[in-house]
């Protein structure tokens, strides 16, 4: 199956430092997602991303299926953006089309 | 617009009791997906229904069961509990033929 890895594990900024966060795919996908997990277990979905780039804010995100990677930057972070961010994808082969394939994330903490 | 919710949020048992946790997904959405996550890692995908039929399946045993109703809300049961079930449910929606989907705040079960 498909294998996703994000990099780094972990990462600690100042308040108002810019950062990327990483995710590898090992197969062709058609849906990559990218999610923010808060301290109390809630996942927001960020960006449905399976290619191009997009931005919302201070945030952007960056797909290269091609070569199977994708970025999301954070700008100027804030306090509020602590938390865990994954990356998510989903296959274009039938059977393994329609469930999510979850890296084990990237925990940042934000410092005032 | 009410987005998913789950119930209950909090669960504690005992070895060999059953569980049944619920979902009702975001107003529009006839697609429910469960994922299991353990401490420290992503979420594990464990089915998907769609039309009152389970239609995607994870490598979870059949101890896992699930069932979605007309008004699209689905149940997941789990059987003979093991102390290794002990994790955040989570119930993501999403339109069948859309690829975002849209997280509950989840249902953490402790198995003692």
């Amino acid at each position: 199956g498909i294998q996703v890895e994000q990099s780094p594990p972990d990462l600690i900024l100042q308040e108002g430092a810019n950062s990327t966060l990483r995710c590898n795919f090992s197969d062709s996908v058609n849906n990559l997602q990218w999610f923010h997990q808060n301290p109390w277990g809630q996942l927001i979905n960020l960006f449905y991303i399976p290619s191009g780039t997009k931005q919302n804010g201070r945030l952007s995100a960056t797909t290269v299926a091609t070569e199977r990677y994708s970025l999301l930057y954070i700008s100027s972070s804030q306090t509020t953006d602590s938390g865990v961010y994954f990356c998510a994808v989903g296959g274009i082969y039938a059977g393994n089309n329609r469930k999510l394939i979850w890296g084990l994330g990237t925990s940042l903490g934000v410092n005032p | 617009d009410a987005g998913v919710t789950q119930s209950p949020t909090h669960l504690i048992k005992t070895r060999g009791q059953q569980v049944t946790l619920r979902c009702s997904p975001k107003s529009g959405h006839d697609t429910v997906s469960w994922y299991q996550q353990a401490l420290g890692q992503g979420p594990q995908f464990i089915f998907q229904y769609y039309e009152e039929e389970e239609r995607q399946r994870g490598n979870f045993p059949d101890r896992f069961s699930g069932h979605q109703f007309p008004n699209y809300s689905s149940e997941l049961n789990v059987n003979a509990l093991l102390l290794g079930d002990s994790a955040l449910y989570l119930c993501a929606s999403s339109l069948d033929g859309g690829q975002t989907q849209y997280f509950g705040p989840g249902t953490r079960l402790l198995v003692l």
